[in-house]
């Protein structure tokens, strides 16, 4: 089988940096996107193919690679940013099966 | 304006069928690959299956293989997701959801999604 793990819950507040962390045993070998999704909405795709923004994202998205673990990084953090976020990616020996983490859940405190 | 319109869900009991539908506008859903997810009530998003452009490559996660069919009408632009034998576990509010890759080929994330239709097993 093959998972991405995130951390359930994350806390930061307003203005400051929140980091969340996607690991798995695919990431050197896979892109990894992440998605927003608040409550009663659709997810949306926030970072693509590890490090790119999609027009419409605010700059202070960003996402980084290092080994089995993925980074998006929230600089700035602002009230609107809670949500849960979900790293994606797809398993290590064929890329077409996709995989989400479990979610982690933003506070700003 | 990209939309994608699912239907399809409803009450159903363990071990019954239903289908779902995704009917895409606004692009060619001929030009890409589509998915469809899945979230359970309060928990996180899940892969289910996915369908190359012209049908003839799907994959599935290991808990619906066998049990879930997706396939796709082009010249409807509609997708669709077969779910039989279904399980209390396969509750959830399913997404159709578009990889954003034209022409053939895939990227293997989603720019695109529906707003979901619910399923609910139970008897």
């Amino acid at each position: 089988s093959y998972e991405l793990t995130q951390p359930p819950s994350v806390s930061v507040s307003p203005g400051q940096t929140a980091k969340i962390t996607c690991s798995g045993d695919s990431l050197p070998k896979q892109y990894a996107s992440w998605y927003q999704q608040k409550p009663g909405q659709t997810p949306i795709i926030i970072i693509y193919k590890d490090t790119e923004r999609p027009s419409g994202i605010p700059e202070r998205f960003s996402g980084s690679s290092s080994g089995t673990t993925v980074t998006l990084t929230i600089s700035g953090v602002q009230a609107e940013d809670e949500a849960d976020y979900y790293c994606q990616s797809a398993d290590s020996s064929n890329s077409f099966l996709g995989v989400f983490g479990g979610g982690t859940k933003l506070t700003v405190l | 304006e990209v939309q994608l319109v699912e239907s399809g869900g409803g009450l159903v009991q363990p071990g019954g069928s239903l289908r779902l539908s995704c009917i895409a506008s606004g692009f060619s859903l001929s030009s890409h690959w589509m998915s469809w997810v899945r979230q359970a009530p309060g928990k996180g998003l899940e892969w289910v299956a996915n369908v190359k452009q012209d049908g003839s490559e799907r994959y599935y996660m290991d808990s619906v293989k066998g049990r879930f069919t997706i396939s796709r009408d082009n010249a409807k632009n509609t997708l669709y997701l077969q779910m039989n034998r279904l399980r209390a576990e396969d509750t959830a509010l399913y997404y159709c959801a578009r990889d954003p890759c034209g022409d053939g080929c895939f990227s293997g994330y989603f720019d695109s999604w529906g707003q979901g239709t619910l399923v609910t097993v139970s008897s």
